[in-house]
């Protein structure tokens, strides 16, 4: 059985610019969140994809984006980067998309800085 | 007010010392109830996995649930120094798919 895999694990951007962020999922998982966890703080959530679709949002802006595939892998975009977004992005797979009922496992993450 | 109180620390405690890791929540449709143990520049690793009140044990740790009280806890025995790290818990509703992170409790354990 495969764990959560991020790609790449470091980034280093400038404000403005548009960053692509990828995760593939534990074997047998079909949901996907995405997390940011600024430094000393705990992971906030972003959104969670679920056959596709986009399934529930945290209080994130519109330029913070997302894709699932039919393999269950997953993208987020972050477009016009500011320097607020710098921070550690971690991608969690679970086995259905009803929260605790199937809890998540995260991946290692994507720390991104933007200067 | 923030959905989930966690005090930062940090805490520093002697090889072998029994530590007690505390949460406090205000959101009632909370039910299920996780410790995650992350190590630096690491993502967070699955410790405990809790539904409703009462304890659940697992080696060396304990979870502890106290719905009345919106209270959870994890106790540490014979702590070691591979212990060293930051425990964050997490708590979700029955209906909801987002998980709610406290801030993470940053731990040492010395040899």
């Amino acid at each position: 059985e495969t764990g959560v895999t991020q790609s790449p694990t470091h980034l280093i951007k400038t404000r403005g610019q548009q960053v692509t962020l990828r995760c593939s999922s534990q074997s047998g998982h079909n949901t996907v969140s995405w997390y940011q966890q600024a430094l000393g703080q705990g992971p906030q959530f972003i959104f969670q994809y679920y056959r596709e679709e986009e399934n529930g949002r945290g209080n994130f802006p519109p330029r913070f984006s997302g894709l699932q595939f039919p393999n269950y892998s997953s993208e987020l975009n972050v477009n016009a980067l500011e320097l607020d977004d710098s921070a550690l992005y971690l991608c969690a797979s679970s086995a259905s998309p009803s929260g605790g009922q199937e809890t998540q496992y995260f991946g290692p993450g994507t720390r991104l800085l933007v200067l | 007010q923030k959905e989930v109180e966690q005090d930062p620390g940090p805490l520093s405690v002697p090889e072998g010392a029994i530590v007690s890791l505390n949460c406090t929540y205000s959101n009632s449709a909370f039910q299920y109830f996780m410790w995650y143990r992350q190590y630096s520049r690491k993502g967070p690793e699955l410790l405990m996995y809790t539904y409703s009140s009462g304890n659940k044990e697992d080696g060396r740790f304990t979870a502890q649930v106290d719905k009345s009280s919106k209270y959870i806890s994890l106790f540490i025995r014979d702590s070691q120094p591979s212990d060293s790290a930051t425990y964050l818990c997490a708590m979700s509703a029955y209906t909801g798919n987002q998980f709610y992170f406290g801030t993470g409790t940053s731990l040492t354990v010395i040899p």
